[in-house]
């Protein structure tokens, strides 16, 4: 069974441009999540769908972020424009609804570089 | 509010000597804790988690960990560390505000394993 994969494991781009990651969850998973580890900080929260509605976005950091996830399968991820200060890693999650609580599973990260 | 500290950052073991890498947790809730580890250019594994069962708790690959409420802990163990150990642990917590799978990092320990 396919993990969570991300694309594009690695993003360099210059302040101001537009960047889209993506996210396919395991197949079935109908939680999704995204969670951002900017350097040197701690692995933050952003959003959490339950299939393509969004559940909880308290983490997004500001209107420059915008999560899809269309028909309740991949989610995408953009940043428009991008900052300086949004450089990090950015990783995907998902679950089962019928999994224990805690227990997601990561997809390798998409690292973004903005210059 | 919920939060952990991970009290080292880096920690630094022989081959085939015991692992210890520590976790305080804060909680106004009884807590659900767990550690995840990400190896080198791989996605973050769930190791372990303690859900108000049994306050040891075995995971993958020999660790274990001991919830300790009288001293708000959860250090993680090992008893002998194998080149392969060699990764970066994190320990996490819930937040039930967010629904249990809104998961909260500590900042990291990476783990090095010397021959």
């Amino acid at each position: 069974e396919a993990g969570v994969t991300q694309f594009p494991s690695h993003s360099v781009i210059e302040k101001g441009q537009t960047v889209t990651l993506r996210c396919d969850p395991i197949s079935g998973h109908d939680n999704l999540y995204w969670y951002r580890r900017v350097m040197g900080k701690e692995i933050k929260f952003l959003l959490h769908f339950v299939k393509e509605s969004k559940q909880d976005e308290s983490g997004m950091p500001n209107n420059r972020f915008l999560a899809e996830r269309t028909g309740g399968t991949y989610s995408t991820l953009k940043v428009q424009p991008a900052e300086l200060e949004d450089s990090g890693v950015y990783f995907c999650a998902s679950s089962s609804s019928k999994l224990s609580t805690g227990e997601l599973f990561f997809g390798e990260g998409s690292r973004l570089t903005v210059l | 509010a919920q939060s952990v500290t991970q009290l080292d950052s880096h920690v630094s073991v022989s081959e085939g000597t015991p692992v210890l890498l520590r976790c305080n947790y804060s909680s106004s809730y009884s807590p659900s804790l767990f550690w995840y580890v990400q190896h080198p250019n791989k996605g973050l594994q769930l190791l372990l988690k303690y859900t108000s069962a049994a306050t040891l708790v075995k995971g993958i690959n020999g660790f274990e960990a001991e919830f300790k409420k009288s001293e708000t802990s959860f250090h993680l163990t090992k008893p002998s560390a194998h080149m392969s150990d060699a990764a970066e642990y994190f320990c996490v917590v819930t937040d039930p505000s967010g629904g249990y799978n809104k998961l909260i990092f500590g900042a990291g320990t990476r783990l090095a394993v010397h021959p």
